[in-house]
């Protein structure tokens, strides 16, 4: 019973493929992101839902398209992946209510992409 | 983003209590401290979080300082599954930057048996 799911676990492409990320979560939250962690190890945000709508969208380029068909889920679409795009994407859920300030975020076990 | 700033690594010896500093003198009245931490090949994890009192889980307590401008993450036994990278992160409750956390680089800790 994972909170927090991602598919693939690892996934090797060549420069110019389109590849798509998974994400579901079964903890009934409401705010679903995509953080990126580079080969130093330096953890961004680049996108934030909250109940399907795009909240946060960290100047990230427009070849990255996140979708969210419902609460649960939220895909990362990746259009003519370059070799830069190589790094660990997390996924990560939260119920982000009143109290926004105080709200944890559970994340996910990461997709390793490596782009050739 | 408010800024924190962590020593890049600290050590301890398994069984020994552990006191991870972060120094954030730009904190605002609004401004939450969480801390996760990220094991070998895994997600971030949380840990704990505060606005002004010390507090307290089965995982570790936090130490805020009276005037917020520093708190410490404290592991009362150290275990070798605690080894990690332990991030101090401000978290505005404010529109804007709702649901952004901002990790910074980190402390790494190495515990030895």
């Amino acid at each position: 019973d994972t909170a927090v799911s991602q598919t693939p676990k690892y996934l090797v492409t060549q420069m110019g493929n389109d590849k798509s990320i998974k994400c579901e979560q079964n903890l009934g939250h409401d705010t679903m992101y995509w953080y990126k962690q580079d080969s130093k190890k330096f953890l961004k945000i680049m996108f934030s839902y909250n109940n399907k709508e795009l909240i946060i969208n960290e100047t990230v380029p427009n070849r990255f398209s996140p979708k969210s068909p419902d609460k649960a889920h939220l895909n990362l679409h990746i259009n003519s992946l370059e070799l830069g795009d190589s790094a660990v994407y997390f996924c990560a859920s939260s119920q982000e209510g009143v109290a926004g300030g105080s709200d944890t975020q559970y994340f996910g076990p990461g997709t390793r992409l490596t782009v050739l | 983003d408010a800024k924190t700033t962590q020593p890049n690594s600290m050590e301890s010896n398994e069984e020994e209590p552990v006191h991870l500093p972060c120094n954030h003198s730009t904190i605002s009245g609004t401004d939450y401290i969480h801390w996760y931490r990220q094991l070998p090949s895994q997600g971030p994890e949380y840990v704990i979080h505060g606005l002004t009192s010390n507090v307290n889980n089965r995982m570790a307590s936090l130490a805020i300082a009276e005037d917020r401008k520093s708190s410490t993450l404290i592991l009362h036994r150290a275990t070798l599954r605690d080894a990690a990278v332990y991030y101090c992160i401000l978290r505005d409750e404010r529109g804007s930057t709702l649901g952004r956390l901002y990790f910074g680089r980190g402390t790494q800790l190495t515990v030895w048996p």
